[in-house]
């Protein structure tokens, strides 16, 4: 079946520190992926998204690729900032029909 | 995209007893989903829960424990039910977009004694 792997947090930066957190899948077909961010206390919210090779999603500084050579999805962000504080999940959807796929979740502490 | 609330935001509830949770969304889905996700973990689907017809559990999950209702296409409720402390999590309802995403409300912050 589909699943996402993602790289084990806790990770911890330094404001205006490169981000890269690694994704990586395992899905039959051509699925869509994606990055979700859930803030402290609150749910999930859609960062960024790509349904198709070598497209990029981006939204607030935040940048993924879809790598279909790679079977990957790493989130990048050139400079963190405190409030990008959260726990970050990588997913999937496979086809009509399927269910969402997350991964596990990497937490990002960013310290000013 | 839609705009998904959930209430209660949060409770606390003693063992033995049952919590209702409701989910409205601002305009009319298709499907919802009702996620389960326990502390620093990540969401486990519950089940898909369809306007006018049974909600489907996924695996480990089953109606006498979390019955759901889809009066509408803008509502949901999904019940636990019996509850003891492993029931402790996070419960949130999500909507699919109509481009493949999926949205999620803010989710209900169960604790159970």
């Amino acid at each position: 079946g589909n699943s996402v792997t993602q790289m084990e947090g806790p990770v911890t930066l330094s404001e205006e520190a490169f981000l890269t957190i690694n994704c990586t899948y395992t899905a039959t077909g051509y699925p869509s992926l994606f990055w979700y961010v859930q803030y402290p206390g609150e749910g999930l919210q859609l960062l960024l998204k790509a349904t198709k090779a070598d497209d990029k999603g981006s939204n607030k500084g935040f940048e993924a690729t879809y790598r279909k050579e790679t079977t990957s999805f790493h989130l990048e962000k050139g400079s963190v900032q405190v409030s990008d504080s959260a726990v970050y999940f990588c997913a999937l959807w496979g086809a009509k029909g399927q269910n969402f796929v997350f991964g596990p979740g990497t937490r990002l502490s960013v310290l000013p | 995209s839609a705009v998904i609330s959930q209430k209660p935001s949060r409770d606390i509830c003693q063992r033995g007893t049952s919590l209702t949770i409701q989910c409205q969304v601002d305009s009319q889905v298709t499907m919802m989903f009702w996620y389960r996700q326990q502390p620093g973990q990540s969401l486990t689907l519950i089940a898909t829960a369809n306007q006018g017809s049974e909600a489907t559990y996924e695996s480990g999950f089953v109606i006498d424990k979390f019955p759901i209702s889809r009066p509408n296409l803008t509502f949901s409720t999904l019940t636990v039910s019996n509850m003891s402390p492993e029931d402790s999590s996070i419960y949130l309802c999500s909507v699919e977009g109509s481009r493949n995403e999926q949205f999620f409300g803010p989710g209900t912050r169960l604790t159970v004694l």
